[in-house]
């Protein structure tokens, strides 16, 4: 089965630092992404992690441990475009499960 | 141009009632997938087509038809609608293993 978890929410002052993390036990992985969803809107790519690691993209980052099945995305320097969903997405085989999302709100 | 379109963005209809939204992809991609969205904004797979055929089909009821004419389009017939429908279905594109583009979504209401 899968079992991806993920803080419902999260609130954070602009200009500041955010981690958002994701945890999962899944039968199989192929790989793990994250996903942004403004309200109303599709899901866009973030970043995506298959080894362990950082992987950096502008203020963007996200960490993968496979053996710990955990994985997290920072975001940098705040801006108020930033409040939205955050998905996490474990890919198996082809498919892709997600978690719940981690609502984000920026305050000024 | 967009990569991944389907049409219509709202729909609402009544309990009872047949509905199809229709899915376009213009990216070469081998895959197509539906996703449903509820209210409490999960994110659940439905089924997924590769080069028009299908390999994944999840517990969903069989009132929900996928039909893949060709490997860019992939079209969601749903009969006899019911509240529970009621949901934003996302249509998406990628290559295996590879990150999802998701179309702007069809809001469904059943009445």
């Amino acid at each position: 089965g899968q079992n991806i978890d993920q803080p419902t929410e999260m609130t954070a002052t602009e200009g500041a630092i955010v981690q958002i993390n994701c945890t999962y036990q899944t039968s199989g992985f192929n790989g793990l992404f994250w996903y942004q969803q403004h309200a109303g809107e599709a899901p866009t790519f973030l970043s995506y992690n298959v080894l362990d690691g950082l992987e950096e993209k502008g203020r963007f980052s996200s960490f993968l441990s496979r053996s710990k099945g955990y994985s997290y995305l920072l975001l940098k320097e705040l801006q108020m475009k930033d409040s939205a969903s955050y998905l996490c997405a474990v890919v198996n085989a082809g498919k892709s499960t997600f978690g719940d999302g981690t609502t984000l709100t920026v305050k000024p | 141009d967009t990569a991944v379109s389907q049409t219509p963005k709202y729909l609402v209809t009544q309990m009872g009632n047949d509905k199809s939204i229709k899915c376009e992809q213009n990216l070469g991609h081998d895959t197509m997938y539906w996703y449903k969205q509820d209210s409490k904004k999960f994110l659940k797979i439905m089924f997924s087509y590769n080069n028009k055929e299908l390999i994944i089909n999840e517990t969903v009821p069989n009132r929900f038809s996928p039909k893949s004419p060709d490997k860019a389009h992939l079209n969601l017939h749903i009969n006899s609608l019911e509240l529970g429908d009621s949901a934003v279905y996302f249509c998406a594109s990628s290559q295996p293993q590879e990150k999802l583009f998701f179309g702007s979504g069809t809001q469904l209401s059943v009445l």
